[in-house]
């Protein structure tokens, strides 16, 4: 059962489009994370959030950025997508625990 | 600063057969360590972790880790493949109290029939 929601799964979209990327988590967790990962499987940090209004951008150089109004929500947004933001992208959460729980993902495609 | 080597970027065994999945961190504190595992089209689920208790840390699916601080190391081992441990596997370092960990480039497992 999964305690950390992302939507959609898969995305097709055209180059110049604002696109959204859903995260959710039902485990009250503080701290909330968004990875890239690239075809080598190689996990890079985008963005991350300690708390409610807490927002820092982690060490990959994204063209994205995120909000956290609500604890449980962490919302990842492209203004303008391109090819080169074909990705996977991971939502993880944690909170005292200092293990991850990640959601299953969201495979973007730009086209 | 903390970092993580993962030995091989793929391995291949048969089922059945033993798998080792190495591991060496990097870190001038205590660290914690993780071993995740990813299925395709998934995103990664916790193995096991150390946080400074027992060396030797027993995870999901019969996997275990031990952790040597001699040697830096916290290699994954399981006594017998099965097939449906076909999977990446990813070796994360947290260090210094903080709650983002540095992962590995990631490990293939392959099990053969």
């Amino acid at each position: 059962e999964a305690d950390i929601y992302q939507t959609p799964r898969y995305l097709v979209i055209g180059t110049g489009k604002k696109i959204t990327l859903e995260c959710s988590q039902t485990m009250g967790h503080d701290k909330m994370y968004w990875y890239q990962q690239d075809p080598g499987m190689e996990l890079h940090l985008i963005h991350y959030s300690y708390g409610v209004n807490s927002t820092e951008k982690g060490d990959l150089s994204s063209e994205s950025t995120v909000s956290r109004i609500r604890t449980e929500h962490f919302p990842l947004t492209l203004e303008s997508a391109r090819p080169s933001h074909t990705s996977q992208y991971l939502c993880a959460s944690n909170g005292r625990d200092y293990g991850y729980t990640f959601g299953s993902g969201t495979r973007l495609t730009v086209v | 600063a903390q970092s993580v080597t993962q030995l091989g970027s793929h391995v291949s065994v048969s089922e059945g057969a033993l798998v080792l999945l190495r591991c060496n961190y990097s870190s001038s504190v205590p660290p914690y360590l993780f071993w995740y595992v990813q299925y395709p089209n998934q995103g990664l689920q916790l193995l096991l972790k150390y946080t400074s208790a027992a060396t030797l840390v027993k995870g999901i699916n019969g996997f275990e880790a031990e952790f040597k601080k001699s040697e830096t190391s916290f290699h994954l081992t399981k006594p017998s493949a099965h097939m449906s441990d076909a999977a990446e596997y990813f070796c994360a370092v947290s260090a210094g109290g903080s709650y983002i960990p540095t992962f590995g480039r990631g490990t293939s497992l392959i099990v053969h029939p």
